[in-house]
C-alpha cells in the first residue's frame, strides 16, 4: 500500500459508457495529480490541482474531465472515450511543489473497446 | 518546453555487473528525481538530487547531477534480479516536473 490508493484498479470499458476513476490519499499532501501511462511512452501529465485547485490541463481532451472534491480526494470522469485512451491511468500526490518526491497510486489498467 | 531525455531505453545487465543509464534535459534544472517502475507496478520515488555535483548512494546504487545541472546519472553496481524494472528520471524546471521515457532493465541470471 502506497498511502495512494486508486479504485478500480481495473476497468473495461464501452465507447459509449461513463465511468469514474476514483484516488485517495491521506498523506497530508495538497497537491494531487493524474498521469496516463502507454506503452513506450513517457508519463503524460494530464491535470494538476493544488489545495483543490486545477492549475493545469495539459490540452487534454474534453472526454476526461477532473474533479477534486477535497485534498484527499481526486476523481477523473470518463465518457465517450477511443481505443486509444486505454492506457494505465496513475495518480499521485504531493506536498505541493516539485521539491519532494511524487507519491503514486497503483493505477487504473483501462481498456476501452 | 523542456525535454528529459534517458539513454538508453534498454538495458540488458548479466547478473553481478554494472550498468549506467543517463538522463540529460534540455535546460538547466532545479532539481531532478529517479524513480522505479517494476514490471506490472507503479512508479515509486527513489531520490532527489538538488545540489550542482551532487552524489547520493542508496546501497548498490549511486545517483550523481551534473555540474551544469543539465544531466544526471544511476549508475548500479553487481546487478541483482530485483534491480528488473524501468528507471525514470524527473526534471524540475520552472516548478514544474518532466518525466523521461525510462530505462527498462532486464536482468540474465
Amino acid at each position: 500500500e502506497t498511502g495512494v490508493t486508486q479504485t478500480p484498479r481495473h476497468l473495461v470499458m464501452g465507447m459509449t459508457n461513463k465511468k469514474s476513476l476514483k484516488c485517495e490519499q491521506h498523506l497530508g499532501h495538497n497537491a494531487m495529480y493524474w498521469y496516463k501511462q502507454s506503452a513506450k511512452k513517457p508519463l503524460e501529465l494530464m491535470f494538476v490541482y493544488s489545495l483543490e485547485e486545477r492549475v493545469e490541463n495539459n490540452s487534454v481532451p474534453s472526454r476526461f474531465s477532473p474533479e477534486c472534491p477535497n485534498s484527499s480526494h481526486l476523481f477523473l470522469h470518463l465518457h465517450t472515450l477511443q481505443p486509444e485512451d486505454s492506457a494505465l491511468y496513475l495518480c499521485a500526490s504531493s506536498h505541493g511543489d516539485t521539491l519532494y518526491g511524487y507519491t503514486f497510486g497503483s493505477g487504473t489498467r483501462l481498456t476501452v473497446v | 518546453g523542456q525535454q528529459v531525455m534517458q539513454i538508453p531505453q534498454y538495458q540488458h545487465v548479466q547478473e553481478g555487473e554494472d550498468f549506467t543509464t543517463y538522463c540529460n534535459s534540455s535546460t538547466t534544472l532545479s532539481n531532478i528525481q529517479w524513480y522505479k517502475q517494476r514490471p506490472g507496478g507503479h512508479p515509486v520515488f527513489l531520490i532527489q538530487l538538488v545540489k550542482s555535483g551532487e552524489v547520493k548512494k542508496q546501497k548498490r546504487l549511486t545517483f550523481q547531477f551534473g555540474e551544469a545541472k543539465k544531466n544526471s546519472s544511476l549508475h548500479i553496481t553487481a546487478t541483482q534480479t530485483t534491480d528488473v524494472g524501468t528507471y525514470f528520471c524527473a526534471g524540475t524546471n520552472d516548478y514544474k516536473l518532466s518525466f523521461g521515457a525510462g530505462t527498462t532493465v532486464t536482468v540474465r541470471a
